[in-house]
């Protein structure tokens, strides 16, 4: 079974601020490892996926996420916070099949 | 090439009524998948289809709700006497080749109200 836990609902950065937004999964085989991003009325779009080639995974919008075995994680950053960036992320495992597990999602706010 | 498409994007049923809600995926996708986003939490998987196939329907509640992809047309999400439960944001997913090696594209989804 998969399954995975995105620590912290809210997370507010000032804008040029370091975003971090933490993702940790659970899944009994290897993993396939995505970031979405939600924006107010409108579907999910993917940032970024991660399928077991380099553990530093670089998507759109200038975010990256880091496949960490050791700690089961998969944090999503950017080194620098847009007012654009202020959106609904979600995290989502997938290991065999064609399910996906969504995490509860966390809403980033990005303050002038 | 146009994205996923749904319609309509709002729907407002009352207690007892039928929904029926409409997926047109990706032009050359045969995959599609229907989602369920409660509010405050993240997308539930109902059903996987391919063209006249269901493929997995693991995530769908046994009564009420039914799926189809047919060899024309685009996909169906049906739920029949529905709820107040039922109230949430549907989404529509489409990949051109299986998950999940593949990417799946997202419509903007179906905000269903039940009055």
């Amino acid at each position: 079974a998969q399954s995975v836990t995105q620590l912290g609902s809210h997370v507010s950065v000032s804008e040029g601020a370091l975003v971090l937004l933490r993702c940790n999964y659970s899944s009994s085989v290897p993993p396939y490892l995505f970031w979405y991003v939600q924006y107010p009325n409108q579907g999910l779009q993917l940032l970024l996926k991660y399928t077991s080639a380099a553990t530093l995974v670089k998507g759109i919008n200038g975010f990256e996420a880091e496949f960490k075995k050791s700690e089961t994680s998969f944090h999503l950053t950017k080194p620098s916070a847009h007012m654009r960036d202020a959106a609904e992320y979600f995290c989502a495992v997938s290991a065999t099949g064609n399910q996906f597990y969504f995490g509860t999602g966390t809403s980033l706010t990005v303050i002038p | 090439n146009a994205g996923v498409m749904q319609n309509p994007r709002h729907l407002v049923r009352r207690r007892g009524q039928e929904a029926r809600l409409r997926c047109s995926p990706m032009k050359g996708h045969s995959h599609v998948y229907w989602y369920r986003q409660l509010p405050e939490e993240g997308l539930k998987f109902m059903v996987y289809l391919q063209k006249e196939n269901i493929i997995d329907e693991s995530g769908m509640p046994k009564e009420r709700f039914s799926a189809e992809f047919p060899k024309e047309g685009p996909s169906i999400l049906r739920i029949q006497q529905v709820v107040r439960g039922d109230s949430a944001a549907y989404f529509c997913a489409s990949s051109q080749g299986a998950l999940p090696a593949d990417t799946q594209y997202f419509g903007p989804g179906t905000r269903l109200t039940v009055l």
